[in-house]
């Protein structure tokens, strides 16, 4: 069974300073694994995904995010944070490539000016 | 994502009143999924649709069901809302071939609220 754990539910950052959010999963097999945005009143969009290529994956707008098998791991990352880097957070972890999702609970992530 | 769209997009009802939400895309996929949001859980899968002759159940079917009229069309029905179905329901769709195979797309959901 496959299973994954965003340890924090809110992130706060200022303007221009780094954003961490962190992600650990469970899965029986190879997973697959996502990161998902969702801005207020609007659908989910995709920021980056990890299919078994490289371990280090780029997404947009300077998201990226680093698969460590031996921690479990997937935790998010950006270098600088701008306002519009607000909104909802989703880890994503599945075992047959994409098809069947499972959610993590979400981080909301604050912006401060 | 416009290529995803769900009607209606809110919605207010009462308990036991029968309500279909329905989605629609223009992706062309064959791959097509309904997940309930609640605040902390994420979204939770209610069923999926994998062609137009296969439905399955997802984590969370009991008190939904769905039909898949056509490859772009699969409506999510409440026979008998209760007001714990009060939630964000989202569409989504993908492609089990081609570049994107693994991504799913998702609409800009349904707030639906049961009195």
């Amino acid at each position: 069974a496959q299973s994954v754990t965003q340890l924090d539910s809110h992130v706060s950052v200022s303007e221009g300073t780094p954003v961490l959010l962190r992600c650990n999963y469970s899965s029986s097999y190879s997973p697959s694994l996502f990161w998902y945005v969702q801005h207020p009143n609007k659908g989910l969009q995709l920021l980056l995904k990890y299919t078994s290529a490289a371990t280090l994956v780029k997404g947009i707008n300077g998201f990226e995010a680093e698969f460590k098998k031996s921690e479990t791991s997937f935790h998010l990352t950006k270098p600088s944070a701008h306002m519009s880097d607000a909104a909802e957070y989703f880890c994503v972890v599945s075992e047959d490539a994409g098809n069947m999702l499972t959610f993590g609970g979400g981080t909301r992530l604050m912006v401060k000016p | 994502d416009a290529d995803v769209t769900q009607t209606p997009r809110n919605r207010i009802t009462k308990t036991g009143k029968r309500i279909m939400l329905e989605c629609s895309q223009t992706k062309g996929h064959d791959r097509m999924y309904w997940y309930r949001q609640d605040p902390g859980l994420g979204l939770q899968l209610i069923y999926y649709s994998f062609d137009v002759k296969d439905i399955n159940k997802g984590e969370i079917s009991d008190g939904y069901s769905v039909s898949r009229q056509a490859q772009a069309k699969f409506s999510l029905s409440l026979e008998s809302a209760i007001p714990n179905q009060t939630a964000l329901y989202f569409c989504a769709t993908s492609d089990s071939s081609g570049v994107n195979y693994n991504e799913q797309f998702f609409g800009p959901g349904t707030r639906l609220t049961v009195l």
